[in-house]
């Protein structure tokens, strides 16, 4: 049963640490996204990958986000240093890059920030 | 840019009826996908349905059909005999041509089946 898996699945810290989240697309996808699901904004895209390079980071805030893939197994979102209004959240997403472009949603990590 | 409109924020339905749920979008891109999504209280994104922007006839997944309109450019979801675990968001979703596939989502609509 492929499934995007992403950790932590919760992650409460305190203003000004860092946060490291994880994500596992599913084999064999090459895009990857990250969204961001608040009660204020909803859901919007952060950023995006194809074959591991970036194609949209558009919606990330530069100068504390930054979003990479290591290997194709593993995508990471960083936040340093976090701020209360990063409270959120945050989705993997990824696809086959196909025509079909299905979008499957890995469970989400909450993040709270103090 | 691509805009997706849902204009009823939460509907009340009788267990076993069926339910429609509104979807409008905005593109300039000349092709287009349309998605569902389901989001429970548990909070997972669960894909139901796509609907390409050249494809002729409308998607149908079990007891999932989107209603698609191209001239008036809507996609609404239809759900056939519905069920207490149909209760959660919907969102109505976007992506763009290839090289524009991020989802741009609608507000939601958030589904109640009464028993």
């Amino acid at each position: 049963d492929a499934r995007v898996t992403q950790t932590p699945r919760h992650k409460v810290t305190e203003m000004g640490q860092e946060v490291t989240m994880r994500c596992q697309p599913i084999l064999g996808h090459n895009t990857v996204f990250w969204y961001r699901q608040t009660m204020m904004q909803g859901l919007e895209l952060l950023a995006y990958f194809r074959n591991r390079a970036p194609l949209d980071d558009s919606g990330m805030p530069k100068d504390r986000f930054s979003a990479e893939m290591p290997d194709a197994t593993l995508a990471t979102l960083k936040i340093q240093p976090s701020e209360p209004r990063d409270s959120a959240v945050y989705f993997c997403a990824s696809g086959s890059g196909t025509g079909e472009d299905t979008q499957y949603f890995g469970p989400g990590t909450r993040l709270t920030v103090l | 840019a691509q805009k997706i409109t849902q204009t009823q924020p939460g509907m009340f339905v009788q267990e076993k009826e069926a339910v429609t749920l509104d979807c409008t979008y905005d593109t300039s891109d000349p092709s287009y996908g349309l998605f569902w999504y389901k989001q429970p209280s548990s909070g997972e994104m669960i894909f139901l349905i796509y609907q390409g922007s050249y494809d002729q006839q409308n998607a149908t997944e079990g007891r999932y059909s989107l209603n698609f309109q191209k001239a008036r450019k809507s996609a609404n979801l239809v759900i056939s005999a519905s069920q207490l675990g149909d209760s959660a968001m919907y969102f109505c979703a976007m992506t763009g041509r290839f090289g524009n596939e991020k989802l741009t989502f609608g507000t939601g609509t958030r589904l109640t089946i009464i028993p």
